[in-house]
This record gives structure tokens, C-alpha cells and sequence, in this order.
């Protein structure tokens, strides 16, 4: 089965207004979590990552929020954008064994944006 | 645009039939990733090489798949006796370090 799953599959929101998207994850193993937005017809796009060891980052617009007692990430968007519309992913780092650091994704939340 | 291209951007084919798809990675990044997608699915990892060397493989990626990066640059993924099952995104991805940067995709569609 799968270690990361999002807890809603769309998410709407009016333009301006702060989005959240919610991860769970399985995995304490994890090194790193990562969220990538995905847009229609390309493939994924890194927006921010927060390493196991950390509670919160902060980027341009996005916050990442990691809870390691239940297992929970979460994306705060701020004064979303149309341009934000799009599927969005989280995804669990761990180390492979081979060298490589491997990804685990889940199903993804699609975040539609109402101008 | 992340650096990273792959063709051909869609594949149409009849069931039985082999397919090849191309990745060139971003030119100083020595680690290689293939990774296929089916419609409202994250990514799932197929196979992993750094430079030259397949390093790791999916229990995903069955005997009619293959992967090879003979010169370390570029890869090729092919698929021998498609299936309908086998119809989805096929996303490349390299790196240098610990983030991942994704190619468009090819989508593969069978018949």
C-alpha cells in the first residue's frame, strides 16, 4: 500500500484566499517531505521541502507545516493565484540503499482557483 | 521549462507492439530517474541510474521493460509487446543532489 495519501482529492478556493492542502504519511523513516505542483500536460515541479527534523518552512507564498506526532504535512498557499491552479503532490524522501534517494508520492489534492 | 526533454511528447500504439522513449537529463546532473504516472496517480519509480550504472529497479518495471544510459547522458526506456495496462505518463527525472527535476512526459497511449 501506499505510505503517503492526501486527504482530499480537490480542493476550490476563491482567488486571494489562503489555501491548505493536507498530506498523511507513514514513513518515519523519511529523511525529507517534498511538494511538487503539478500543471496540465507537464510533468512535476518542486515548490518547497522540509527536512524530517524541522516543523515549518517558509517560501515565497508557501509554508510547509510537518507534524511528526500524527504523521501529517501540510501546504499553506497564501493570496492564491489563478496561476496556482493545479494538482498538487506530496512526496516522502528516503534513502534507498543504492545511492539514490527515492519518491514516494501520493495521489495528489487538485486545487482549482475561482477568479 | 526544468532543462530536462523527452521524446517523443506522445506515443500512440497497438497492443503487442514495442516502444522506445528518449530522456536527456539536465547535462551535469549524474543521476537518472524513470518514473510512470497513470491518470490522478502520483508518480510511481520505475528505475534509478547514476551516470552509466542502473543502480535500482521497481518490482514495477517487469522483463518487458528496459532501461539503459549507455553513455551516461541520456536514457532510453523501452517497452517491448505493449499492453493496455502499460498506457501512461512516463516522466524522467535527474538530479545532482537531492532534488529531483522532472521532464514533461511522454504519454503513452495503447491500443
Amino acid at each position: 500500500g501506499e505510505s503517503v495519501g492526501l486527504h482530499l482529492p480537490t480542493l476550490s478556493v476563491q482567488e486571494g484566499d489562503n489555501s491548505i492542502i493536507n498530506c498523511a504519511y507513514s514513513n518515519s523513516a523519511s529523511d525529507y517531505f517534498i511538494w511538487y505542483k503539478q500543471e496540465s500536460g507537464k510533468g512535476p515541479q518542486f515548490i518547497i521541502d522540509i527536512r524530517s527534523n524541522m516543523d515549518k518552512r517558509q517560501g515565497q507564498r508557501v509554508t510547509v507545516l510537518l507534524n511528526k506526532t500524527v504523521k501529517h504535512l501540510s501546504l499553506q498557499i497564501a493570496a492564491t493565484q489563478p496561476g496556482d491552479s493545479a494538482v498538487y503532490f506530496c512526496a516522502e524522501k528516503s534513502y534507498s540503499g543504492a545511492g539514490s534517494y527515492q519518491l514516494t508520492f501520493g495521489k495528489g489534492t487538485k486545487l482549482s482557483v475561482i477568479p | 521549462d526544468t532543462g530536462v526533454s523527452q521524446n517523443p511528447r506522445h506515443k500512440i500504439t497497438k497492443r503487442g507492439q514495442n516502444v522506445t522513449f528518449r530522456c536527456d537529463p539536465i547535462s551535469e546532473h549524474n543521476r537518472l530517474y524513470w518514473y510512470r504516472q497513470t491518470l490522478g496517480q502520483g508518480p510511481e519509480f520505475l528505475t534509478y541510474f547514476q551516470n552509466e550504472a542502473q543502480l535500482e529497479k521497481s518490482r514495477l518495471l517487469s522483463d518487458r521493460f528496459s532501461a539503459e544510459r549507455p553513455k551516461g547522458s541520456f536514457s532510453t526506456l523501452e517497452i517491448q509487446r505493449t499492453e493496455q495496462g502499460d498506457s501512461a505518463m512516463y516522466l524522467c527525472a535527474s538530479s545532482v543532489s537531492h532534488e529531483q527535476f522532472f521532464g514533461p512526459g511522454t504519454r503513452l497511449t495503447v491500443l
